[in-house]
């Protein structure tokens, strides 16, 4: 069924280490994975997003992965700041009779100074 | 351009009242869905508008709980007989289709005493 599987629910690091968030999904004519990043009392942003066309994507300290055969995808934030602190949430459409984005679980990442 | 928007922002009532709550989508955008997300918790998926398809209604919790999306534009979600287990943040989003960003908007919080 329609599944987006997220790991590691909570997420702890210093300042300045990498931050890496991994997804799992079921469906494999899935085409489109974005990324969402929700402040506190905020609603949730894309931050950014890959297409099956594309094996990786990078936007200054964000990059995203794909791996199409293994079916899961990654999100990396290089030199984490105090402000990336968050929750993120991986999502994949579904091509079945609606093709609608399911989101994982999230992920709460703390940055500590 | 104006983004999603939601209202009310705040909603008090008490167990066994109706509410309403209502969402302006992004102007054009065919795809509207609503989620529930409870303190601290992800995002469950509740309904699924696109286009003038018939709703993918496999998230809403139980038959209280109904939606319906006017001439493609202004979404309603409706609960019927409020429970206290219904407290939560009820967020709308839009996207241009199915492979596209979703907005967010600001969301309703509802709280049933």
């Amino acid at each position: 069924g329609e599944n987006v599987e997220q790991h590691p629910s909570t997420l702890s690091v210093q300042e300045g280490d990498s931050a890496v968030i991994k997804c799992t999904y079921s469906d494999s004519a899935s085409n489109y994975f974005p990324w969402y990043k929700q402040e506190l009392g905020k609603r949730p942003q894309l931050i950014i997003d890959i297409r099956s066309n594309v094996g990786e994507k990078k936007d200054q300290r964000i990059a995203v992965t794909l791996n199409k055969t293994a079916k899961h995808f990654s999100l990396h934030i290089t030199e984490t700041q105090p402000e990336d602190s968050a929750v993120y949430f991986c999502a994949a459409v579904f091509s079945g009779g609606y093709n609608k984005l399911i989101f994982g679980a999230g992920t709460r990442l703390a940055v500590h100074p | 351009g104006a983004g999603v928007s939601q209202s009310p922002s705040n909603k008090v009532t008490e167990k066994g009242k109706d509410v309403e709550l209502r969402c302006d989508p992004i102007s054009g955008h065919t795809a509207l869905y609503w989620y529930r997300q409870s303190l601290g918790q992800g995002l469950e998926f509740l309904i699924y508008f696109q286009g003038n398809s018939a709703p993918d209604k496999s998230g809403l919790p139980s038959d209280r709980f109904s939606a319906e999306r006017t001439g493609g534009s202004v979404s309603t979600l409706t609960i019927q007989r409020t429970q206290q287990e219904d407290s939560a943040v009820y967020l709308c989003a839009s996207s241009l289709g199915h492979t596209d960003t979703q907005y967010f908007g600001p969301g309703t919080r509802l709280t049933v005493l």
